[in-house]
């Protein structure tokens, strides 16, 4: 069980660059995250997915795109790097969304957008 | 609007001195709240839920809705709590966590 992967772990991008960000879960779970966390800033919602098929726009989602055709993956997609989207980016799911529900979170992908 | 704050960004002290972390929120309704905390080099993990009232590896939290704070706290620090502590809140059916900006607890020896 090995809970939430994310691939890559460090990239660096030129602007104008695209990139796919890996995600991937193992538990079964229906809901899944993207967050993005500047330094010495909390993490932001990016997107989310409540199921396969269905997925909705969360805080910040400009410059963003995700996918959910699995319940597996929700990998997230940077179209025309900027450096405004250099950040940690994790991906994390739950079983539920309603609820005191634990989110479980992948290891991060330090992005460098120069 | 909803938000979580953390007042301190750095907590230091020494071991086996009581840990007070602070987090003030604003959310209209019931909140449900959280804490989760990141060691060195490992991914970001719950600590524990207001609703379970539980205390994990000798830290509690008590929510408090007059003061609208969910301080974590521990009688006696030890090396290994040294960490970021984030406190979030659920922010809504889509289950989103509302993340303050985190504070680094750091504890001497």
């Amino acid at each position: 069980n090995a809970g939430v992967t994310q691939t890559p772990k460090f990239r660096i991008l030129k602007i104008g660059q695209s990139m796919t960000l890996q995600c991937t879960q193992d538990m079964n779970h229906n809901y899944m995250y993207w967050y993005r966390q500047d330094p010495g800033m909390g993490l932001k919602l990016i997107y989310y997915s409540v199921g396969a098929g269905i997925t909705d726009k969360g805080e910040v989602p400009n410059g963003y795109n995700v996918s959910r055709s699995t319940t597996e993956d929700f990998p997230l997609r940077l179209e025309l790097a900027a450096p405004s989207q250099t950040s940690v980016y994790f991906c994390a799911s739950s079983r539920q969304g309603v609820g005191s529900y634990e989110q479980y979170f992948g290891p991060g992908t330090r992005l460098t957008v120069t | 609007a909803q938000r979580v704050t953390q007042p301190e960004k750095l907590l230091s002290v020494f071991k086996g001195a009581p840990v007070e972390l602070k987090c003030n929120y604003s959310y209209s309704g019931s909140p449900e709240l959280f804490w989760y905390v990141q060691y060195s080099r490992q991914r970001l993990q719950l600590l524990l839920r207001h609703i379970s009232r539980e205390s994990i590896k000798g830290f509690t939290a008590d929510l408090n809705k007059g003061e609208t704070s969910f301080h974590l706290k521990k009688p006696f620090a030890q090396e290994e709590d040294s960490a970021m502590y984030y406190c979030a809140l659920n922010g809504g059916s889509q289950g989103n966590l509302i993340f303050g900006k985190g504070t680094k607890l750091s504890v001497k020896p």
